[in-house]
């Protein structure tokens, strides 16, 4: 299995502003991603993380918006970017390289205030 | 498009007492199958998947769920349930192919009673 670490864990940002959020995987993986829980709901897919070229986004999800890095097959950053309220949700990694085989981070749970 | 329902926002069990959480999917073909756990404030835990093979597979944590192709659906079940298994239950399915993420149903919340 494989053990993401995420980061950082929570954090409480002003409107406006940016965060990158961090996604170390312990092993080599072939596809990440990105997902947004909001609060009270289910998880939804921002985009694919993909190696060495620009993240495949999901309708309603744009890079202007939400930045994605993916330099090598273990790390990926997500940025929020111009942050509001509504943006206030927890973020999560995932990581796989089967389908049947897909792992989580812990989340970085964000508020804008 | 795929998509899958679980149709119990919130279920409230007695300590000691049979689990069903219920989940329907669809999909053309059989996808990748799985059920996550979510305690308040961590991540998602793999309780157990299924991709082929026995349709009952069993899980962590004493957990078990039934694969029924002419339903379309993956049952999570637990003959007893324990107040720490008070948490966020989400279904999930992947098409049978590399390189898919995961689509996830609603969710359903799990109270334990006393």
């Amino acid at each position: 299995s494989a053990v993401i670490s995420q980061k950082p864990s929570r954090d409480i940002c002003q409107r406006g502003t940016s965060l990158t959020i961090q996604c170390q995987v312990d092993s080599q993986v072939t596809m990440m991603f990105w997902y947004r829980q909001q609060p009270g709901q289910s998880l939804t897919l921002i985009a694919t993380a993909n190696q060495g070229s620009e993240a495949t986004y999901e309708s309603g999800f744009v890079i202007d918006k939400f930045p994605i890095s993916r330099p090598n097959l273990t790390f990926s950053t997500l940025t929020v970017s111009n942050m509001s309220p509504e943006d206030s949700s927890i973020y999560l990694c995932s990581a796989t390289s089967r389908p049947t085989e897909a792992f989580f981070g812990q989340g970085t749970r964000l508020t804008v205030v | 498009a795929q998509s899958v329902t679980q149709p119990d926002i919130h279920i409230t069990v007695s300590e000691g007492a049979s689990l069903e959480l219920r989940c329907n999917y669809s999909y053309g073909a059989t996808p990748y199958l799985f059920w996550y756990v979510q305690s308040p404030g961590q991540g998602l835990q793999l309780l157990l998947k299924y991709f082929s093979g026995d349709t009952l597979v069993q899980g962590i944590k004493g957990f078990e769920a039934e694969f029924k192709r002419s339903q379309s659906s993956f049952n999570l079940r637990k003959p007893s349930v324990h107040w720490s298994d008070a948490a966020e239950y989400f279904c999930a399915v992947a098409p049978n192919q590399a390189g898919t993420a995961l689509i996830f149903g609603k969710g359903t919340t799990l109270s334990v009673s006393s």
